[in-house]
């Protein structure tokens, strides 16, 4: 499986913009980035995924580095709500299970 | 927004003894996933089940476990001989059907086991 690399942990303030990055040196061509979180005491939620295009929605924006090897979730305005683990996954058609890394635990701060 | 549904959200049960957690996915998706986190890791993926047939499996997933969706709403895990390391929170998770498609996660059933 294609693996990716997140930091540990990050902190915020709330209204702030918060920049979470993602490497995955070895993506295939075919591999979609997608985004999860969790927030305390909840099932995995699905934050937003993309291709080769930066994708934008209403919980946050993912940028995409031009080589794909590398992704920034930007998450625009911080709030306290946002504090959870976010995981960044490659999901490509062979496998459709979400394997889970360590993810980035995101503190907020008021 | 669509919504899974878990029972019970949390059971106690005896080592030794056969659970069944069940989930209600939502119902115009087609492909169904158990995932588990033992408490203070990582969330790991278990099986996921596809036409009624199992599609992919990890190696957790051994013959203690099995899935079904018996009467095509519930889709259930079934644990045969519980052990103390069962214990952990169990979700469910639904996708429409392309592979990009968004997984949509339950809240859970803690599993206990004494």
């Amino acid at each position: 499986d294609a693996k990716t690399t997140q930091p540990n942990s990050m902190e915020s303030n709330e209204e702030e913009p918060v920049h979470l990055p993602c490497n995955h040196s070895t993506i295939s061509g075919t591999d979609y980035i997608h985004w999860y979180r969790q927030l305390p005491s909840q099932g995995p939620e699905y934050v937003i995924h993309g291709l080769t295009s930066n994708v934008n929605n209403r919980m946050a924006s993912l940028a995409i580095a031009e080589d794909r090897k590398s992704s920034t979730l930007i998450l625009h305005r911080a709030t306290l709500r946002d504090a959870a683990v976010y995981y960044c996954i490659l999901l490509n058609q062979a496998g459709t299970a979400l394997i889970f890394g360590k993810g980035t635990t995101l503190s907020v701060s008021s | 927004e669509p919504e899974v549904t878990q029972t019970p959200s949390h059971q106690v049960t005896q080592m030794g003894q056969e659970v069944i957690l069940r989930c209600v996915p939502i119902s115009n998706h087609l492909y169904f996933y158990w995932y588990r986190q033992i408490l203070g890791q990582k969330v790991e993926f278990l099986v996921s089940f596809y036409n009624n047939e199992i599609s992919e499996k990890s190696e957790i997933f051994d013959d203690q476990f099995s899935v079904e969706r018996p009467d095509g709403s519930n889709f259930t895990l079934k644990i045969r001989s519980t052990k103390l390391e069962d214990s952990a929170m169990y979700f469910c998770a639904a996708r429409r059907d392309s592979y990009t498609d968004t997984q949509y996660f339950g809240p859970g059933t803690r599993l206990t086991v004494l």
